[in-house]
């Protein structure tokens, strides 16, 4: 199945250092979502997206729905160790409620 | 307001067995998804259901799984007979699925996973 692209694919980064990660497609798609996954845990929503050219915050985390609708952008500031963890983008389309996962960018924050 | 319910957490079956998995959605939530996810993968849709018909199963192996949502609530997923190449979590997911001018409806939430090894 379809799946994707995101980059980069994992990263090592120093506590309190900013992060960035992207995601992008061929398709275009009205929603984008970011979610982070915990080993052994399900994923769960960071930041939805319903427009294009969107930015939104909670807490550190900024996320911006690409104004071509067909990419996303996750920020990560002054990371913390909690921040370790899978993050997963995911591009919907409205009508269908179809959902496509990106392969993932796993962080590892060094103390 | 309860989140998507699933069990077993973990399951641990010899090849060629059998195992089912279960979920409960978010309370009124149309849509059900079931992903499948592969150690070091994102997850990827095996069957999405809309209320209790199912909208795609296109990535479902039908010669050994099967899933069903008789009253448009609960769903089960069943692997028989189980392949060493199944081991991973299964994720069930869902939304609201309604249509709004700002999307909203879209939003998607998962269950923590049943988390399978076949051995």
């Amino acid at each position: 199945g379809q799946q994707l692209n995101q980059s980069p694919q994992s990263m090592f980064i120093q506590e309190g250092e900013d992060v960035s990660m992207n995601c992008t497609s061929s398709s275009i798609f009205n929603t984008w979502l970011w979610y982070k996954q915990d080993p052994g845990e399900g994923p769960v929503l960071l930041i939805a997206l319903y427009k294009a050219g969107e930015l939104t915050s909670n807490g550190r985390l900024t996320a911006q729905f690409g104004i071509t609708r067909k990419d996303s952008f996750l920020n990560i500031s002054a990371s913390i160790p909690s921040d370790v963890g899978i993050y997963f983008c995911a591009g919907g389309t409205s009508g269908t409620y179809k959902y496509i996962f990106g392969t993932g960018t796993r962080l590892k924050v060094l103390a | 307001e309860a989140g998507v319910a699933q069990s077993p957490r973990y399951k641990i079956i010899e090849k060629r067995q059998s195992v089912a998995f279960w979920c409960n959605p978010i309370s009124g939530h149309a849509t059900l998804y079931w992903y499948q996810q592969i150690l070091g993968q994102g997850p990827k849709l095996l069957i999405q259901f809309q209320n209790n018909g199912v909208v795609d199963d296109s990535q479902l192996p039908k010669d050994r799984f099967s899933a069903e949502r008789l009253k448009g609530v609960d769903s089960t997923l069943k692997i028989q007979p189980a392949k060493l190449e199944d081991s991973a979590v299964y994720l069930c997911a869902s939304s609201l699925s309604f249509a709004s001018r700002d999307y909203s409806g879209n939003t998607i939430y998962f269950g923590e996973g049943s988390w399978l090894t076949v051995v």
